[in-house]
């Protein structure tokens, strides 16, 4: 069975500063590892994901997140929070073995991006 | 469409009532996914259909949540007998084939009165 874990249902930061929302997994198979942003009212939208390969996943708006297998860990970060970054962000792995790409989510970070 | 679609967009429903919600996928995607998030919690799995085969309804949380997709594209989530437990926002999702990118709609907000 796959599991996630996101510390921190709520994160505040200041416009400029760094965002770091952290992510831990449990999975018995090598994960395939997401992060997506949800805006209030609005459906999931990919930020990045990590299949194989590099371990550290560009995505967009600025995110980037690092595989750590060594930890079990997909923290998502970027450098200089904006405004517009406030939203809710949900980290998921799948496993593909099973013959589908179903998602386990975490429970979701509230990020809070303050003046 | 350019994205998945769902109607309705909200459904306020009486205790006991059956209800329907349809998805539609993106044009093409074999892959289609219905999720229920509840109140505060993430996104929870509840069946995967690949083309008109339903290879996966472990999620379904009781015989009352019964989902199809006759022709492979437009897909039903069909709740029978609704109960406040059941209010919820229900994401369908779509990708173009195993292991592509999932895309989600803006969910149908279902709230059981």
């Amino acid at each position: 069975a796959q599991s996630v874990t996101q510390l921190g249902s709520h994160v505040s930061v200041s416009e400029g500063a760094l965002v770091l929302l952290r992510c831990n997994y449990s999975s018995s198979v090598p994960p395939y590892l997401f992060w997506y942003v949800q805006y209030p009212n609005q459906g999931l939208q990919l930020l990045l994901k990590y299949t194989t390969g590099a371990t550290l996943v560009k995505g967009i708006n600025g995110f980037e997140a690092e595989f750590k297998k060594s930890e079990t860990s997909f923290h998502l970060t970027k450098p200089s929070a904006h405004m517009s970054d406030a939203a809710e962000y949900f980290c998921a792995v799948s496993d593909l073995s099973g013959g589908g790409n179903k998602l386990t989510f975490g429970t979701g970070t509230q990020l809070k991006v303050e003046l | 469409g350019a994205g998945v679609s769902q109607s309705p967009r909200y459904k306020v429903a009486k205790r006991g009532q059956d209800v329907a919600l349809r998805c539609d996928p993106i044009s093409g995607h074999v892959s289609l996914f219905w999720y229920q998030q509840a109140l505060g919690q993430g996104p929870e799995f509840l069946t995967y259909f690949q083309n008109e085969a339903q290879l996966d309804k472990s999620g379904l949380p009781s015989d009352r949540f019964f989902a199809e997709r006759p022709e492979g594209s437009v897909s039903t989530l069909k709740i029978q007998r609704t109960q406040q437990e059941d209010s919820a926002v229900y994401l369908c999702a779509s990708s173009l084939k195993l292991g592509n990118t999932i895309y989600f709609g803006e969910g149908s907000w279902l709230t059981v009165v």
